[in-house]
């Protein structure tokens, strides 16, 4: 079973509009780390967020938010009033005690196309 | 300032040839992983290293190799038993034990077979 999920492959929308990312985990750890990343079309990751499993509070960043709610196992992102510049791959990931080798656990990635 | 550097930017190879990938890191990071990425596609893991002169395989390790003789460089190797070896590469590094931290990573290597 996957242990990060991003069940959105791809969402398209018009820009403006707002946009929300799914990202639902599965660990044991009771102390663990979420990670937001923006892949633009360079290629290179690019970190947005981190949160810690004892920090609920919703955070905002500009037109960026994150709502992470440990009761459903998600840490969801938002895009607000998106823009062209917002098109990129956006991938979320878990870092975990059990984790071999240190190693982040990614989901498959979800592909934002904010059209003009 | 700190970060990763991987050479070059776009990599061409003939079919039959090994070609090495360059990961260069200056952040002090003990551990270094390498990530292909194909077209519309997720991260997978070929290797990892966590200390120098030690590393281990990921979920794709067939065809590659890597070394960890300096823990500032952690170099790729695609061999000629890598049959479809077109596809973007990642390099990252990250502190060793330190789970509060994400990966840096590099700016990638875009390999071609011609």
């Amino acid at each position: 079973a996957q242990k990060v999920t991003q069940a959105q492959t791809e969402i398209s929308v018009v820009e403006k509009e707002d946009v929300t990312l799914d990202c639902v985990y599965e660990t044991r750890d009771t102390t663990y780390y979420l990670f937001w990343y923006k892949q633009p079309p360079s290629g290179e990751l690019v970190f947005l967020i981190r949160r810690n499993s004892f920090d609920e509070q919703n955070e905002i960043s500009g037109r960026y938010s994150w709502n992470f709610q440990k009761s459903t196992s998600s840490f969801n992102f938002t895009i607000t009033a998106s823009q062209v510049v917002d098109s990129a791959v956006y991938f979320c990931a878990l870092s975990e005690a059990q984790a071999a080798g240190n190693k982040l656990t990614f989901g498959g990635g979800t592909r934002v196309l904010v059209k003009p | 300032d700190g970060g990763i550097t991987q050479s070059p930017k776009y990599l061409f190879r003939k079919e039959g040839q090994n070609v090495t990938l360059s990961c260069e890191q200056n952040l002090n990071h003990d551990a270094m992983y390498w990530y292909r990425q194909d077209p519309g596609q997720g991260l997978r893991l070929i290797y990892y290293s966590q200390i120098v002169n030690d590393f281990q395989k990921g979920d794709i390790a067939e065809g590659y190799s890597v070394s960890r003789e300096k823990k500032e460089s952690f170099p790729l190797t695609v061999t000629s038993a890598q049959k479809n070896p077109t596809a973007f590469y990642l390099c990252a590094s990250r502190p060793e034990g330190q789970r509060r931290y994400g990966y840096t990573f590099g700016s990638g290597t875009r390999l071609t077979v011609v």
